[in-house]
């Protein structure tokens, strides 16, 4: 059974460029959820896509977007980069919402983003 | 404000040297207490899931317990494999993670 897959797993941009990370859920699964990495703050929620809408979204800047495809597969887009953007970014999809309690996250390896 | 904290921030123990990672949360309305483990450049991986108070859910080594306000995990006779980084989360709208303890187990 294929786990969740994140493209690209590294990337380096500069300051005021934008960029884009896809994730490929597990077949099946119809959540999608993002969350931003850093050594200081820890696992911060970006937001949650379920049946291609945006269902959540967690404490961060508009600069920070997504959405999600009729075949569960999502993108993220961070706009106008900041050198404290540089972060683990992980997706992980589950077979329903996150709020349901009962739904299990299947995470991915993550997209390391490290903003210059 | 709902919260998840754990303690302690890093651990160390020798192989085999018994201990217990702690997990505090005040989260109204409790949906679920998660345990994940997370190694170095991957992802977290999933371990337990607690619903009420007094549940207990064991693996292999490991064994979860929850209480009205914590959640433990129980590490009996650790192996240098079990070294990682450990989370527990509570999902709400969105998923609440705690800062993780740093659990390194030396031979």
């Amino acid at each position: 059974k294929a786990g969740v897959t994140q493209t690209p797993r590294y990337l380096i941009k500069t300051r005021g460029q934008q960029v884009t990370l896809s994730c490929s859920p597990i077949s099946g699964h119809r959540s999608v959820s993002w969350y931003q990495q850093t050594p200081g703050q820890g696992l911060q929620f970006l937001f949650e896509y379920f049946s291609e809408t945006q269902r959540n979204k967690g404490n961060f800047p508009g600069r920070f977007s997504g959405r999600q495809f009729s075949n569960s597969r999502s993108e993220m887009n961070v706009s106008t980069l900041e050198l404290g953007d540089s972060a683990l970014y992980l997706c992980a999809s589950s077979v329903g919402q996150i709020n349901s309690g009962a739904n299990v996250l299947t995470f991915g390896a993550g997209s390391r983003l490290t903003v210059l | 404000e709902d919260q998840v904290t754990q303690s302690p921030e890093a651990l160390r123990l020798q192989e085999g040297e018994s201990s217990s990672l702690n997990c505090s949360y005040t989260v109204s309305g409790l949906r679920g207490l998660f345990w994940y483990r997370q190694d170095p450049g991957k992802g977290p991986e999933f371990l337990f899931t607690l619903y009420s108070a007094g549940e207990e859910k064991e693996k292999e080594r490991l064994k979860a317990t929850l209480t009205k306000k914590e959640s433990f995990l129980h590490i009996t006779a650790p192996k240098p494999e079990d070294s990682a980084t450990y989370l527990c989360a509570a999902p709400k709208d969105k998923v609440i993670f705690g800062p993780g303890t740093s659990l390194s187990v030396i031979p």
